[in-house]
């Protein structure tokens, strides 16, 4: 049992370029939501779904996009990456409001 | 808005010795509070879930008390070990949504 998988672990990109971080659960877990973490501000919500086809803002959401096709995949996309973005990102998912939520092992980000 | 508090911000103490780890929240309007190990470079392990109703939870060498009313929860770490050194993080769950508020978290150090 995997668990919440993120692909890639690191990487570096220069202003500008755009990306996608992957996100995959098999946990059929239906609420799934994307994080960054930044030394001193603690973990800020970006995004975030309750299911398949829906998607829904979280407290910092401006320069990324996300989408829902499947209950597994959750993909987290830079649309023209800046040196704020710079990061730690963790997807997590959860069953229900009531089960505790699994985080991944997170992808570090650097933009130069 | 959720504001979650977590003192001491960072702990150190010779093995063998208990950890209490303390976590404040402003809205009590909570269905439960889940605790989290962070260890350097990784993503977040639960640890314990702690539902509204409940006191209590425990697992192992951890307790975890919630005091829902006054917006306190408390992690107790029995005979600590060189192995728990790591970040923990309290993320209370508010009523009828998915979203957690992460507090800072308290970096523990245990000394061999």
């Amino acid at each position: 049992n995997a668990g919440v998988t993120q692909t890639p672990k690191f990487q570096v990109l220069k202003t500008g370029q755009s990306m996608t971080l992957q996100c995959a659960q098999d946990m059929n877990h239906e609420y799934m939501s994307w994080y960054r973490q930044d030394p001193g501000m603690g973990l800020r919500l970006i995004h975030y779904s309750v299911g398949a086809g829906i998607t829904d803002q979280g407290e910092v959401p401006n320069g990324y996009n996300v989408s829902r096709s499947t209950t597994e995949d959750f993909p987290l996309r830079l649309l023209s990456a800046a040196p704020s973005q710079t990061s730690v990102y963790f997807c997590a998912s959860r069953a229900g409001v009531v089960q505790p939520q699994h985080f991944g092992d997170g992808t570090r980000l650097s933009i130069l | 808005k959720q504001e979650v508090t977590q003192i001491p911000a960072a702990l150190s103490v010779p093995e063998g010795e208990n950890l209490v780890l303390n976590c404040s929240f402003t809205d009590s309007a909570i269905y439960n509070l889940q605790w989290f190990r962070q260890d350097p470079g990784k993503g977040l392990t639960s640890l314990l879930l702690i539902q509204s109703s409940q006191r209590e939870q425990t697992s192992g060498r951890l307790n975890a008390s919630l005091d829902k009313s006054s917006g306190r929860s408390t992690l107790y770490i029995a005979a600590s070990q060189p192995g728990d050194s790591a970040t923990y993080l309290c993320a209370p769950g508010p009523a009828g949504d998915y979203k957690l508020s992460f507090g800072a978290g308290t970096t523990v150090t245990v000394r061999a």
